[in-house]
């Protein structure tokens, strides 16, 4: 199936400890966020990456740390967690760099950091 | 703020009645895109409406753009149950889109 697909769907672990959340996309697509989503709903994009290349760096702590090998995926590393970062993180993709596309997002990975 | 605000916070209804929702922004924008997010999902997309349109169909869906008030609509006709799920709308310009905390929209069978 083509999709946007992240795992895990459901993240619990230690304040200080270090996680990753991966995701792939098989539409093609150039460019890849990541969003988190807090306990309001608000969603807030934190990277965007177009062809590998880091175009958005939202304002977010250092210990969070994309890594794109290649076009089709954009993994995120999280470390030394802290309670605030409990939230579901969602992959998204689009055809382009500029928002003029529909985006595709990913089912979410629930975060819980306790 | 230069998120896109959605109103009703919530919104209950009987099935087979109209929903409309209701979206401002304050920026500049090329285009405006509505979603829907059903419990425990990823956001969908629905209907991307550019800036230089005022009207958009796409089956029991309407939106509606008007620049100079800066908001824009969402109407569903005919209510499902199905169509229970939250509705995000997202004001985009050239670099990001802005996103809100959504509609929740409840459908009473």
């Amino acid at each position: 199936d083509t999709a946007v697909s992240q795992t895990p769907k459901y993240l619990v672990t230690q304040m200080g400890n270090d996680k990753s959340i991966k995701c792939e996309q098989n539409l093609g697509h150039d460019t890849m966020y990541w969003y988190k989503q807090d306990s309001k709903k608000f969603l807030k994009i934190m990277f965007s990456y177009n062809n590998k290349e880091l175009i958005i760096n939202e304002t977010v702590p250092n210990r969070f740390s994309p890594k794109s090998p290649d076009k089709a995926h954009l993994n995120l590393h999280i470390n030394s967690l802290e309670l605030g970062d409990s939230a579901v993180y969602f992959c998204a993709s689009s055809q382009a760099r500029v928002h003029n596309s529909p985006l595709h997002f990913g089912n979410g990975t629930r975060l819980t950091v306790t | 703020s230069q998120q896109g605000e959605e109103d009703p916070q919530a919104l209950s209804i009987q099935e087979g009645e109209n929903a409309t929702m209701n979206c401002s922004y304050k920026t500049s924008i090329n285009n405006l895109q509505w979603y829907r997010q059903n419990s425990g999902r990823g956001l969908v997309h629905l209907i991307l409406i550019r800036s230089n349109e005022r009207e958009k169909h796409s089956g029991r869906l309407r939106v509606t753009l008007d620049t100079s008030k800066k908001s824009s609509s969402l109407l569903i006709t005919a209510s499902r149950a199905a169509d229970t799920a939250s509705y995000f709308c997202a004001p985009g310009s050239n670099y990001q889109l802005i996103w809100g905390a959504g509609t929740k929209l409840i459908i009473k069978p």
